[in-house]
């Protein structure tokens, strides 16, 4: 069983919509990812937070708004999505690693939301 | 600038065959870290190897070994005998240190290669 639990699994939602994306995870772990994953395609970093801080933003359009309110939790709020913006939506979490001052990627991923845009 | 190419798109076996699946990577930074990722069909991105620049061991774990040599950028994988459970979307990744410590980590993946291991 997967240590990143994300909710829904499913989400179909109108361009006018506003619904959001929620990720936890009770590991400990101080850094926090989003990431988009088009069919067929690697997984796109979107956001990452390192305690509780947003650190990385890879010019995400606004309409994605993340939220990370304690070190266990991090939502995705979207607003006015596009069909284009249908995908597979994975949260990642991992852990410091003590001397580096950063985290060093063994990402625990969560099974994703798959999102669609009508 | 940073880069993973995973040049076979689609991979089919079938059952007990070796196959191996074929990384190369580019970077500046001497400090690196190279992953391996599984993605069966449920989704879950399910973290198999991670590997620091200044470690050259080749690694064997069960069924699974890797391959890597700096001196021609690659982090290659190799499942023995293989299974119709080992079908999946395989991803191999890079770290830059230098992003690690400065913005909390940025994994770049390459485009993955889908195996099939037939029955």
């Amino acid at each position: 069983d997967t240590e990143v639990t994300q909710t829904p699994k499913h989400l179909v939602m109108g361009m006018t919509n506003k619904k959001s994306l929620k990720c936890e995870q009770h590991m400990g772990h101080r850094a926090m990812y989003w990431y988009k994953q088009k069919a067929k395609k690697p997984p796109e970093l979107m956001f990452v937070y390192s305690y509780e801080k947003l650190s990385i933003n890879e010019s995400v359009p606004s309409r994605f708004s993340p939220e990370c309110p304690n070190s266990s939790l991090l939502n995705l709020h979207l607003h006015a999505l596009q069909p284009e913006d249908s995908a597979l939506y994975l949260c990642a979490s991992s852990q410091d690693m003590e001397g580096w001052g950063g985290f060093v990627e063994k990402l625990f991923f969560g099974s994703g939301t798959q999102l669609s845009v009508l | 600038a940073q880069k993973v190419t995973q040049a076979q798109t689609e991979i089919s076996v079938v059952e007990k065959e070796d196959v191996t699946l074929d990384c190369v990577y580019e970077t500046r930074d001497t400090t690196y870290y190279l992953f391996w990722y599984k993605q069966p069909p449920s989704g879950e991105l399910v973290f198999l190897i991670r590997r620091n620049s200044f470690d050259e061991q080749n690694e064997i774990s069960g069924r699974y070994s890797w391959n890597f040599q700096k001196s021609t950028s690659s982090f290659n994988f190799t499942i023995t005998a293989s299974q119709v459970v080992d079908s999946a979307v395989y991803f191999c990744a890079l770290s830059e240190a230098e992003e690690v410590h400065n913005q909390g980590g940025k994994l770049i993946f390459g485009q993955g290669t889908e195996l099939s291991v037939k029955p």
